[in-house]
């Protein structure tokens, strides 16, 4: 089964610019996270789609991030204009969904390290 | 924020011995998963273990889990190279929105 799949691997920037990456969930995955991860931390939570509906979104910077998932498959998440500590990696991850509450794990992508100078 | 956090922060063993890497948390969870990162890679999936449950075993790797301490730990038996790697505890509040937040991590250097 093919893995999550992102673009670009890498990004360097400079600030003020924009910036666009993509994600691929695993297929029939219809729950999507977008995580951003500063270098020696944890993944933080930016966005979890349900399908293409947005579930929460209350960690994304929503001055300067965006993100959609038009037709509940691929994803994109954009950064306009880039600040300096928005440097990091963003990972995708996807998920299976069930109406119950048995939990799931998630499968990773390999992320998008993001270079802003 | 984070809810769980690891320790220790790094640590290094020799080829063979046993790695014991431990996370604490502060509400109460549904489940707490492990995830593996190797450098410059995405996060793998290593365990899940739910609250009603205290151990749990995959190949080398226990999970124990004390829901009383909201407290986990993660042991690897026979430790290789290979295991160099952050390992993560992410903890899941469960309901329908299934999100897991993570701890900072503990940085597993296993010497040859």
């Amino acid at each position: 089964e093919a893995g999550v799949a992102q673009s670009p691997r890498y990004k360097i920037i400079e600030k003020r610019q924009s910036v666009a990456f993509w994600c691929n969930p695993i297929s029939g995955h219809a729950t999507l996270y977008w995580y951003q991860q500063i270098l020696g931390q944890g993944p933080k939570l930016l966005i979890q789609f349900q399908n293409n509906g947005v579930v929460d979104d209350s960690q994304l910077p929503k001055d300067r991030f965006s993100a959609e998932r038009l037709k509940g498959v691929d994803s994109t998440l954009k950064i306009q204009p880039a600040k300096l500590e928005d440097s990091a990696v963003y990972l995708c991850a996807s998920s299976l969904f069930s109406s119950g509450t048995q939990p799931y794990e998630q499968y990773f992508g390999p992320g998008t390290r993001l270079t802003v100078t | 924020s984070q809810q769980g956090e690891e320790d220790p922060q790094a640590l290094s063993i020799q080829e063979g011995e046993n790695a014991t890497m431990n996370c604490s948390y502060k509400t109460s969870i549904n489940n707490l998963q492990w995830y593996r990162q190797n450098s410059g890679r995405g996060l793998v999936h290593l365990i899940l273990i739910r609250s009603n449950e205290r151990e749990k075993h995959s190949g080398r790797l226990r999970v124990t889990l004390d829901t009383s301490k909201k407290s986990s730990s993660l042991l690897i038996t026979a430790s290789r190279a290979a295991d160099t790697a952050s390992y993560f505890c992410a903890t899941g509040l469960g309901g329908s929105a299934r999100q897991l937040t993570f701890g900072s991590g503990t940085q597993l250097t296993v010497l040859p």
